[in-house]
């Protein structure tokens, strides 16, 4: 059975500065990777994906990702963070089954941005 | 346009009561599914419908029915509500096996 692991689950960055949020998966087969992203209140936003090819991704409001399959990671990353990146991040593993994929989940990591 | 939409956004009900939360999307997608995100925002799947054939069904409590009237709905049914059904639950559909996108999510509270 796949599973995810985010080993922080808060951190704090000072507006400006560079992110970087750790993702680890277990996985038997090529993985499909995501990001989510999911503010206070709401539902969640896809940041990025990787299913296959350039282990470097890019997505949606600068974020990219890295795919590392020795290390088993996927760690999203920013090189300069806005008050407005202040949100909860969920890294997922997604596995096929049938005509559906199922998503295995992290635990999430909250962050928080300092003015 | 909303893409995936759930209806209501709130729910506050009784211990015992029976509820439904429906979903919709507009996307064209042939599979849609429902999360479960507990109070320390751990998220779950519970099912998943490929074109109102059931095709995931996690070990849910069978007070948990969904039901799929088209490809476009998925809505989700709880008879008997238990404290311990109090979270939010996120509708979201994919084209096959790809990408999921999200409802924004019922908050239901069972006092």
């Amino acid at each position: 059975a796949q599973s995810v692991t985010q080993p922080d689950i808060h951190i704090t960055v000072s507006e400006g500065a560079s992110l970087e949020l750790r993702c680890n998966y277990s996985y038997g087969a090529t993985p499909y990777l995501f990001w989510y992203v999911q503010s206070p209140g709401q539902g969640l936003q896809l940041l990025l994906k990787y299913f296959s090819g350039d282990t470097l991704v890019q997505g949606i409001k600068g974020f990219e990702a890295e795919f590392k399959r020795s290390q088993s990671s996927f760690n999203l990353r920013k090189p300069s963070v806005h008050w407005s990146d202040a949100a909860e991040y969920f890294c997922a593993v997604g596995a096929r089954s049938g005509t559906a994929s199922k998503l295995t989940f992290g635990t999430g990591t909250r962050l928080q941005v300092t003015l | 346009d909303t893409a995936v939409s759930q209806t209501p956004k709130y729910l506050v009900t009784q211990m015992g009561n029976d509820k439904s939360i429906k979903c919709e999307q507009n996307l064209g997608h042939d599979t849609m599914y429902w999360y479960k995100q507990d109070s320390k925002k751990f998220l779950k799947i519970m099912f998943s419908y490929n074109n109102k054939e059931l095709i995931i069904n996690e070990t849910v409590p069978n007070r948990f029915s969904p039901k799929s009237p088209d490809k476009a709905h998925l809505n989700l049914h709880i008879n008997s509500l238990e404290l311990g059904d109090s979270a939010v639950y996120f509708c979201a559909s994919s084209p096959g096996v790809e990408t999921q996108y999200f409802g924004p999510g019922t908050r239901l509270l069972v006092l």
